[in-house]
């Protein structure tokens, strides 16, 4: 298996909605991420996590809650979330958190707050 | 990490050779040149990598000057199918904090 699965792949929430993303990846990856994609942007990092613990943090907003329950799995956890929010959130993971190449991403969730 | 610079778009004819040129002025010596290809609605995916000289695979080659103060991917024989947005990125392979960042990229339309 060489895919980063990510479900939903769309996703409509209210503003106080409570849902979640989630991401899996049988590579044996130790490294896994969460990017967000407004339309015609580039995919902008969010969080890291490095064997299963949160490295990473660039500010993003607590209405955005990550967990990885285990070496496989990655869930992005939304409440209470503003329609500038509405955007593309991509998962993906790479093979050793040292190393900055081989990434591998999901499709994606496009996700749409209303 | 180095910034990049590359055309925001970019048209080209199916069967035609495009080059899309990155610029990176202040590349670091252990800094390594990256290109991922997205389409719509889908994640990006690796192309290519290099240091220096040429890099070369089944989809594509890489050219990298000695100064490696640019770059640039080379599509031999485009398709419609190679319609998406093309990424340079550069920085190192290892350390680096674990940021892969994304600058604009350029957007490939290729036609009939």
């Amino acid at each position: 298996d060489t895919e980063v699965t990510q479900t939903p792949k769309h996703l409509v929430m209210g503003m106080t909605n409570k849902k979640s993303l989630k991401c899996e990846q049988h590579m044996g990856h130790r490294a896994m991420y969460w990017y967000k994609q407004k339309a015609k942007k580039p995919p902008e990092l969010m969080f890291v996590y490095s064997y299963e613990k949160l490295s990473i943090n660039e500010s993003v907003p607590s209405r955005f809650s990550p967990e990885c329950p285990n070496s496989s799995l990655l869930n992005l956890h939304l409440h209470a979330l503003q329609p500038e929010d509405s955007a593309l959130y991509l998962c993906a993971s790479s093979q050793d958190p040292g190393l900055n190449y081989g990434y591998t991403f999901g499709s994606g969730t496009r996700l749409t707050v209303v | 990490l180095a910034k990049t610079t590359q055309p925001i778009s970019m048209d080209s004819y199916e069967g035609q050779e495009v080059n899309i040129t990155c610029s990176h002025n202040n590349i670091a010596t252990n800094d390594y040149i990256t290109w991922y290809q997205q389409f719509p609605s889908q994640g990006p995916r690796f192309i290519i990598q290099g240091y220096k000289t040429k890099v070369t695979n089944e989809v594509a080659s890489l050219f990298i000057p000695a100064d490696r103060k640019s770059s640039t991917l080379s599509l031999p024989r485009v398709s419609l199918s190679d319609t998406a947005v093309y990424y340079c990125l550069v920085g190192p392979v290892t350390g680096g904090g674990n940021k892969l960042t994304f600058g604009t990229g350029t957007q490939l339309k290729v036609e009939l």
